[in-house]
């Protein structure tokens, strides 16, 4: 299976900042999306990063606090805007291949917001 | 709004015993179905898939699947104190394969 590596693998950051956390996989595929993992809590998606185009954001995330890109097949950001303490979490990317319905995950940024 | 229903834990069991674990999911349209496994400060590891109604064997872990009953399970055989971990159902819905996964249960294998 492909390997996933996010950077940063984990951060502390100030209320009001932004952080851009990166998603590399070692091989081209098709599907990449982008989870939160809140403290205690089971995960839960946020976008589907779509190669070329908008993400394709879940009911609660919108794009002006999570911005995302995924310029080429193997690379995707997640960027968390203006911060608040609420925002630390886990966050971690996923991938799928094509045709496949099994995602895998990165080993995941975890966020501390003070 | 489509859910993934786990029983609540923690769950307790003795080495070597039968481990199960439970879950349902509302959205009757779904086909496919995982089992993750997750260590604590780690990410979740893909250890179970299912899309057919049955049983579904992987050395000592077996998924079982029952859509009408709208039921998925996994059972973990000689259980060992390194499976020791949350286990996450999850279940792909609709086109746009979006994963809603379950709350999680905490297994814990006395030696």
């Amino acid at each position: 299976s492909a390997v996933i590596s996010q950077k940063p693998s984990r951060d502390i950051c100030q209320r009001g900042t932004s952080l851009t956390i990166q998603c590399q996989v070692d091989s081209q595929v098709t599907m990449m999306f982008w989870y939160r993992q809140q403290p205690g809590q089971s995960l839960t998606l946020i976008a589907t990063a779509n190669q070329g185009s908008e993400a394709t954001y879940e009911s609660g995330f919108v794009i002006d606090k999570f911005p995302i890109s995924r310029p080429n097949l193997t690379f995707s950001t997640l960027t968390v805007s203006n911060m608040s303490p609420e925002d630390s979490s886990i966050y971690l990317c996923s991938v799928a291949g094509s045709g496949s319905r099994e995602q895998f995950f990165g080993p995941g940024t975890r966020l501390t917001v003070l | 709004q489509k859910e993934v229903e786990q029983n609540s834990g923690p769950l307790s069991v003795p080495e070597g015993a039968i481990a199960s674990l439970n879950c349902t999911y509302s959205d009757r349209g779904s086909q496919s179905f995982f089992w993750y496994r997750q260590y604590s400060g780690k990410s979740p590891e893909l250890i179970m898939s299912i899309y057919s109604n049955g049983d579904k064997e992987d050395g000592r872990f077996t998924a079982q699947l029952n859509k009408a009953s709208q039921y998925v399970s996994l059972l973990i055989r000689d259980s060992q104190p390194s499976d020791s971990a949350t286990y996450l159902c999850a279940v792909l819905t609709g086109a746009n394969s979006k994963l809603t996964f379950g709350k999680g249960i905490t297994l814990s294998v006395r030696p």
